[in-house]
């Protein structure tokens, strides 16, 4: 079954710094998607950023880049200029690419503390 | 994506009785899934909701507690029975964007009960 860790429970970051969230999966998948979601205290699961495992190339919005790093099944969230806005739970999920009846699997999240 | 409208927004319940979410959304989707979100803790899938067919649960949980209403390709509806204090949770229902291929949340529903 694949699992998905976020091993960082809770992490700050001074305002206009840089901070990054890891996340580790395991899964015998070749072809796959991972997710960043972000859940503000509105509660809204909002999509920050997705990766293909097919494409080499990193993923990147904006601010929010990933370094994707498929041997070491990696996927690391870089938030570049953090804003007060960026304050939220981040929870990090994989879906095989086949989507079918596959459920996508989550991380347990990190809270992501902005600090003025 | 798709926009996905749910209610009640939140809602406060007394113990034993049951509350029904529903989720409307503005396309035809195929598959309609149901989260719960326990204080401080990730979603967890309560179960896949496909239209014209039965539900189905994953590990945990189960129709009588938990039953779904799927009538047609945009509108669902999860109903939480019995509630006891532990069902106080956030409720979200989601759905699959396919063309954009990621998985698209409604608002969530906040149930506390007392």
């Amino acid at each position: 079954a694949q699992t998905v860790t976020q091993s960082q429970p809770e992490m700050s970051v001074q305002e206009a710094e840089t901070v990054t969230l890891s996340c580790t999966y395991d899964t015998s998948e070749s072809d796959y998607y991972l997710f960043w979601y972000k859940q503000p205290p509105s509660r809204q699961m909002i999509l920050v950023i997705r990766q293909e495992a097919y494409k080499q190339q990193n993923a990147t919005e904006n601010r929010f880049s990933v370094n994707f790093q498929k041997a070491a099944k990696s996927f690391s969230l870089k938030i570049s200029d953090s804003q007060l806005g960026d304050a939220a739970m981040y929870f990090c999920a994989y879906i095989r690419s086949d989507f079918g009846n596959e459920k996508l699997t989550f991380g347990t999240g990190t809270r992501l503390t902005i600090i003025p | 994506s798709a926009v996905i409208s749910q209610k009640p927004s939140r809602d406060i319940c007394q113990r034993g009785t049951s509350l029904t979410i529903q989720c409307q959304v503005d396309s035809q989707v195929t598959m309609m899934f149901w989260y719960r979100q326990q204080p401080g803790q990730s979603l967890t899938l309560i179960a896949t909701a496909n239209q014209g067919s039965e539900a189905t649960y994953e590990s945990g949980f189960v129709i009588d507690k938990f039953p779904i209403s799927r009538p047609n390709l945009t509108f669902s509806t999860l109903t939480v029975s019995n509630m006891s204090p532990e069902d106080s949770s956030i409720y979200l229902c989601s759905v699959f964007s396919a063309g954009a291929n990621v998985l698209t949340f409604g608002a969530g529903s906040r149930l506390t009960v007392l």
